[in-house]
């Protein structure tokens, strides 16, 4: 069974870092591009970043390039999102999710991890 | 960017209804748009990709047309299961872009 498993958020000050980590199995993980959606409380869905199963090409959302960085571990089957300069408007569930058709970058997402709630507060 | 607009933001329907939702792209996309579910407090999950290819192990009373600008989505016979709100999101380019939802219910 495909599963995702992302940890790492929590609540933040507004410009502080957090560091997400989503761990995937049941599928070569390697030959999968991957990436991240997030959700604002009550509002809809929002595409942030995606990796190429290489790590050879990366594409961010506008509002969070120069601040978050996705990265991955293929030996360690393990999807990573660097989120720095953190705002208010970054208060979201974060979710892990895979490009399942597998080797290029197709943007069909599934599945998705359960999600991680990050909070930018003070 | 290319932005998705979705309509309604809200249907309400009896059991057994047929029920279709509409997806507009700003640009062409091809055939390059995807339909997700989310229920309630769950993550999303797919059903539709490539505009009518129906995703492995989601119920044929979920359908998928369009090309170019112009989506939609059906549900044949509404289940009460069905309860959920469904994106369009087209993956034609970067940035990848959702529609604003739409919220069915059961009347």
């Amino acid at each position: 069974e495909v599963q995702l498993l992302e940890s790492g958020g929590g609540l933040v000050q507004p410009g502080g870092s957090l560091r997400l980590s989503c761990e995937a199995s049941g599928f070569t993980f390697s030959t999968h591009a991957m990436a991240w959606v997030r959700q604002a409380p009550g509002q809809g869905l929002e595409w942030i970043s995606s990796i190429s199963y290489s790590a050879d090409t990366t594409y961010y959302a506008a509002s969070v390039k120069g601040r978050f960085t996705i990265s991955r571990d293929n030996s360690k089957n393990t999807l990573f999102l660097q989120m720095n300069s953190l705002r208010a408007e970054d208060t979201a569930v974060y979710y892990c999710v895979d490009d399942f058709r597998g080797n290029g970058m197709y943007g069909w997402f599934d599945p998705w991890g359960q999600g991680t709630l990050v909070t930018v507060s003070s | 960017d290319i932005q998705m607009t979705q309509s309604p933001s809200s249907v309400s329907a009896s059991v057994g209804d047929r029920v279709t939702i509409t997806c507009r792209a700003s640009q062409g996309i091809l055939s390059r748009l995807a339909w997700y579910q989310q229920k309630p407090g769950k993550a999303p999950k797919i059903l539709i990709y490539e505009a009518s290819t129906l995703q492995s192990g989601v119920p044929s009373r979920f359908s998928g047309s369009g090309s170019g600008t112009d989506f939609s989505l059906t549900i044949s016979n509404l289940h009460p299961e069905d309860v959920a709100t469904y994106y369009c999101q087209q993956a034609k380019s970067f940035p990848l872009t959702f529609g604003g939802g739409t919220k069915v219910e059961i009347k």
